[in-house]
């Protein structure tokens, strides 16, 4: 079945330390890779995106994740996290020929101490 | 405009009630869906609709009715639910692909906090 797999449940950093959360996804052909993220009490918003071309996406608010297709992993960095950081992190993907349904890792809780 | 708007904010329904769940965007999607979050979980696919048409339903309980009137608005009625289905309702759009298809890029709204009673 198709998945993903994010590697951390729950992150701690202090401010400016540099982020990695990891994202792997189950082999389907073609994919779109997502991260979404969901900053507390507020609505999931899309955070970055990769359809196709050069595999390191910029986001907002400085993430970037890169997509390595040999690994089937998408991994989402930020070089100095700040407070306002704190949040979940949900990669999901969508394989080619679907509805363009979404499927979910099971998100990574960051959590930045000033 | 850029925003999927849901209403009511929150909701609290007794098992023998019927309510229903609204969900709008004006950004001319036309992929709209419908997800279910438990608290510290992702969501959970629900329904698709595709051009106003229903086009995948992920084997959710017929108490569970959607409905699509047209291209900006999603309906979710419910009826006769049971205190598991307590949870948040996530309404989302997405663009579809300039070759067809749809891009899997979706905005969601803020979610309907649904308590069953």
């Amino acid at each position: 079945a198709q998945s993903v797999s994010q590697h951390n449940h729950h992150v701690i950093l202090s401010e400016a330390a540099s982020l990695e959360l990891g994202c792997n996804y189950s082999y389907g052909g073609t994919v779109n890779l997502f991260w979404y993220v969901q900053y507390p009490g507020q609505h999931l918003q899309l955070l970055l995106k990769y359809f196709s071309g050069d595999p390191l996406v910029k986001g907002i608010k400085g993430f970037e994740a890169e997509f390595i297709k040999s690994k089937f992993s998408f991994n989402l960095r930020k070089p100095s996290v700040q407070w306002s950081d704190t949040a979940e992190y949900f990669c999901a993907v969508t394989y080619g020929g679907s509805q363009g349904n979404l499927i979910f890792g099971k998100g990574t809780k960051l959590s930045v101490k000033p | 405009d850029t925003e999927v708007t849901q209403t009511p904010k929150h909701l609290v329904m007794g098992m023998t009630n019927k309510k229903s769940l609204k969900c709008e965007q004006h950004m001319g999607h036309r992929a709209m869906y419908w997800y279910k979050q438990k608290a510290k979980k992702p969501p959970e696919l629900m329904f698709v609709y595709s051009y106003e048409k229903l086009s995948i339903n992920e084997s959710v309980p017929s108490r569970f009715s959607p409905e699509c009137p047209n291209s900006s608005l999603l309906n979710l009625h419910l009826h006769a639910l049971q205190p598991e289905d307590s949870a948040l309702y996530l309404c989302a759009s997405s663009p579809l692909r300039a070759l067809g298809g749809v891009s899997g890029e979706q905005y969601f709204g803020p979610g309907t906090r649904l308590t069953v009673t």
